[in-house]
């Protein structure tokens, strides 16, 4: 398996609800990451697990809970987001340990907030 | 921090040209150089990319040069196909396991039939 995968696709939320997206791979990578972007623009970096261990929180508001249950899962916990924070949230996974690494990238979850 | 500046925005070519993408970086220490394309509601890709160590690469139609003298990089697409409209991304780091990608703004590339 050399994709990394993410559900839901699209996501719509209220302002006042709570809700969780999800990544998944099985490359075997320790290092995974959260990726927030807006259209035609490129992606910001949120936040990198690094064997399972918070590496980098690049001071992204607390409504955004990052969470590495094992090496093969993300997850992005959302509570009351703002519509600004409607965009496509991408994860990516590279290798540990190697120098220059990939970042494999899923294909996002499209969020709106209403 | 490593601040990359990419031209141009937007590139329109006839199909069978070639089209050329040149990006700039700020941290002399950088030195790994990837390019991502990301078509239209898909996920980037890597596409090819270079190391410090390395002045041209080349994968069928597609070769990026690296000028570390002058901090620049440059992405170069012979014989355009219309599959290669897209969004390209280029991207800097500065030292090897370093997760912070500094990414260009992005060249929307439409290849005309």
């Amino acid at each position: 398996d050399t994709e990394v995968t993410q559900t839901p696709k699209h996501l719509v939320m209220g302002m006042t609800n709570k809700k969780s997206l999800k990544c998944e791979q099985h490359m075997g990578h320790r290092a995974m990451y959260w990726y927030k972007q807006k259209a035609k623009k490129p992606p910001e970096l949120m936040f990198v697990y690094s064997y399972e261990k918070l590496s980098i929180n690049e001071s992204v508001p607390s409504r955004f809970s990052p969470e590495c249950p094992n090496s093969s899962l993300l997850n992005l916990h959302l509570h009351a987001l703002q519509p600004e924070d409607s965009a496509l949230y991408l994860c990516a996974s590279s290798q540990e340990g190697l120098t220059y690494n990939e970042q494999f990238f899923g294909p996002g979850t499209r969020l709106t907030v209403l | 921090g490593e601040n990359v500046e990419q031209h141009p925005s937007t590139l329109s070519v006839q199909e069978g040209d070639s089209a050329v993408i040149k990006c700039t970086y700020s941290d002399s220490a950088s030195n790994y150089f990837p390019w991502y394309k990301q078509e239209l509601g898909k996920r980037p890709q890597l596409i090819i990319d270079i190391r410090s160590n390395v002045g041209e690469k080349k994968d069928q139609r597609i070769a990026v040069t690296l000028n570390k003298t002058a901090k620049h990089f440059s992405l170069h697409i012979t014989e355009t196909q219309p599959e290669d409209s897209a969004v390209y991304f280029c991207a800097a780091t500065s030292t090897p396991n370093d997760y912070k990608l500094s990414f260009g703004a992005g060249t929307t590339v439409t290849v005309r039939a």
